[in-house]
């Protein structure tokens, strides 16, 4: 059974650092490409970041850029996303989801981000 | 990094059909064949119905189905139901390893 399971959220003051982890099971990681992709409370989706299957290649929406980092282990089947310098703004449940022909086919449950004083 | 534009609501009653247009640009929607929707219950994480602008993953029933002209995406709902209730998103790929969403929007059965 394909699982992706997030963690690493919580409350942290605006200008602090958080870094999230995906934890995936149940298909080939190491083929796949993976994203983060975030949403305010009571707001849209709004896609954060990618990273292809060896961790080659990156990108980044704009508003995160410069700020957030993707990364991973195909060695531990996981993805992490460092997020410094944390906004207000940045405040939202992130969601970790497999991508296939450029959509994403399994989402875990979201962790949440409070970006806080 | 424009959102993709879709209209805040829709709405039908059951039986009906839905359509909901999903507008980008020649850089985006317009660019590539990686549009694809997806369907979000309150509290839920969302689940993906269309991929590569009009393909169902298994277990999709197909009542959705979904096309592509120029720069506009569409996403029909045939035959609503009850459960079809629910907030859906657009998506595209826009080159240089980047994607975005639409705003989304609220499907209300009547």
């Amino acid at each position: 059974e394909v699982q992706v399971v997030e963690s690493g959220g919580g409350l942290v003051q605006p200008g602090g650092s958080l870094r999230l982890s995906c934890a995936a099971s149940g298909f080939t990681f190491s083929s796949h490409w993976m994203r983060w992709v975030r949403q305010a409370p009571g707001k849209g989706l709004v896609w954060v970041s990618r990273i292809n299957p060896d961790g080659s290649a990156t990108g980044y929406a704009d508003a995160v850029k410069g700020r957030f980092t993707i990364s991973r282990d195909n060695a531990k089947n996981m993805v992490y996303l460092q997020m410094n310098s944390l906004r207000v703004e940045d405040t939202a449940v992130y969601y970790c989801t497999r991508t296939v022909a450029g959509g994403g086919d399994y989402w875990g449950q979201g962790t949440l981000v409070t970006v806080s004083s | 990094q424009s959102a993709l534009t879709q209209p805040p609501s829709a709405s039908g009653s059951p039986g009906q059909s839905v359509t909901i247009s999903c507008t980008g640009t020649s850089s985006d929607v317009g660019a590539y064949n990686y549009v694809s929707w997806y369907q979000q219950h309150p509290g839920k994480a969302p689940k993906l119905m269309i991929s590569e602008v009009s393909k169902r993953p298994s277990g999709v029933p197909d009542r959705f189905s979904a096309s592509k002209s120029g720069n506009t995406a569409s996403l029909t709902v045939s035959g609503l139901q009850a459960e079809d209730e629910a907030d859906y998103y657009c998506s595209s790929y826009a080159g240089n390893n980047i994607m975005i969403f639409g705003g989304g929007t609220k499907l209300t059965v009547l």
